[in-house]
């Protein structure tokens, strides 16, 4: 099946430092989105993105969708202590009507202020 | 607030027993999809239903059922419920299969 790999597991950084993460998949996907899960809570949308070489951006956070439909990033700027939490890359394949997500095992992110 | 709500938000069973959570989509949203977090499996996908049908299927035990109503609410019935079973189940949204899904704010099982 197919399999998105998200690194880093882990991140601690500093308060207004610049974070990176990616994901890469073994197979081609249409969609890539991003999403930010706080303890308890469900996973929050941040980004979509639909074209290979596209980039978009929501504030201080940037994605990417790579060339090659098989990698995404993710980039936040100027950290905060909101920040804080458990982000997940997610790829969508399939047929238009019957696709599914699958998830990246997700990178948590800690700040130090 | 995504405008995905689910009930109840805790539930606390015996193993062997039976358990039923409800999801209501956004409004307008026909699609819905369950997943389910374990601690140390992520976000699994479970099932997509598109208006009231079924459309697609992942890791979903045969102890597990879905459905969704004509109201477009679903409803995610597990049975004979393990241990292992413990974990936290959210549904998601979207407008249309193939969209941006929104989560809810999920359902923490816990099996004793």
């Amino acid at each position: 099946g197919q399999q998105l790999n998200q690194s880093p597991q882990s991140m601690f950084i500093q308060e207004g430092e610049d974070v990176s993460m990616n994901c890469t998949s073994s197979s081609i996907f249409n969609t890539w989105l991003w999403y930010k899960q706080d303890p308890g809570e469900g996973p929050v949308l941040l980004i979509a993105l639909y074209k290979a070489g596209e980039l978009t951006s929501n504030g201080r956070l940037t994605a990417q969708f790579g060339t090659t439909r098989k990698d995404s990033f993710l980039n936040i700027s100027a950290s905060i202590p909101s920040d804080v939490g458990i982000y997940f890359c997610a790829g969508q394949a399939g047929l238009r009507g019957a696709q599914k997500l699958v998830f990246g095992q997700g990178t948590r992110l800690t700040i130090n202020p | 607030d995504s405008g995905v709500t689910q009930t109840p938000k805790h539930l606390i069973t015996a193993t062997g027993q039976r358990v039923t959570l409800r999801c209501s989509p956004r409004s307008g949203d026909l699609s819905v999809y369950w997943y389910q977090q374990s601690l140390d499996q992520g976000l699994q996908f479970l099932i997509h239903y598109y208006n009231g049908e079924e459309r697609a299927k992942g890791n979903i035990l045969e102890r597990f059922s879905a459905q969704q109503f004509p109201d477009l609410h679903s409803e995610l019935n597990l049975s004979s419920l393990e241990l292992g079973d413990s974990a936290l189940y959210f549904c998601a949204s979207s407008g249309n299969a193939g969209d941006e899904q929104y989560f809810g704010p999920g359902t923490r099982l816990t099996v004793t």
